[in-house]
């Protein structure tokens, strides 16, 4: 079965503690994953697109990889503005409509 | 440009009354989305139309109905609404195979 699996449920960091995501996937073949923030009362809002193993994508204190299992999400050294849900949905290769979402990881930079 | 935009934000109904919430999408996509997002289970698609004319069913589109306008306007239809289908609403849009665009939702309460 398709899943979409994103660890930890919750963190939380100091500010400028960097730390990473998780996003593992089970699908017959990937076509895409995509990384969204979300901050509370709005809707997800994209971040990144990954479509092979070995690739990555940075955006500001963001970098997203891809292995052939999972994506990962590093934060480096965060700041409290960084505080949001980070959704991670893979797109099975056999459907070009459908996405497989992950729950998210809700993530807390103090200050 | 507006991207994708809602309306209402905000619903309260009672059982059994029947609503139509209205997404427009001004980025000339093709395919669009209507989503719902529980806690505890994520975002979960109802109904897609991946171009003018078509609509198709989601994971969980028992009590929804969707109209395809035209290629910009993509509404759901809550005929008898349920206190189940309090939720958030999100549309989204995409080109075929890309990554959706989110509108800021609409919060709907059943009671």
């Amino acid at each position: 079965e398709d899943q979409v699996t994103q660890s930890p449920e919750a963190l939380r960091l100091q500010e400028g503690e960097s730390s990473s995501l998780n996003c593992s996937y089970t699908v017959s073949g990937l076509r895409g994953l995509f990384w969204y923030r979300q901050d509370p009362g709005k809707g997800p809002e994209f971040l990144f697109t990954l479509y092979s193993a070995g690739e990555e994508k940075e955006k500001e204190r963001l970098k997203a990889t891809l292995t052939k299992k999972e994506s990962f999400l590093h934060i480096t050294a965060p700041k409290p503005e960084d505080s949001a849900t980070y959704l991670c949905a893979v797109q099975d290769a056999g459907n070009n409509r459908k996405l497989i979402w992950g729950l998210g990881t809700s993530l807390a930079v103090n200050p | 440009n507006a991207g994708v935009t809602q309306t209402p934000k905000f619903q309260v109904l009672k059982t059994g009354q029947s609503m139509t919430l209205q997404c427009a999408q001004d980025m000339n996509h093709n395919s669009m989305y209507w989503y719902r997002q529980d806690p505890g289970m994520g975002l979960r698609l109802i109904y897609y139309s991946a171009s003018e004319g078509t609509t198709d069913k989601g994971e969980v589109p028992n009590g929804y109905n969707v109209s395809r306008l035209n290629k910009r306007e993509f509404s759901l239809r809550l005929e008898s609404a349920a206190p189940s289908q309090t939720s958030v609403y999100f549309c989204a849009s995409s080109e075929i195979g890309r990554s959706p665009y989110f509108g800021p939702g609409t919060r709907l309460t059943v009671t």
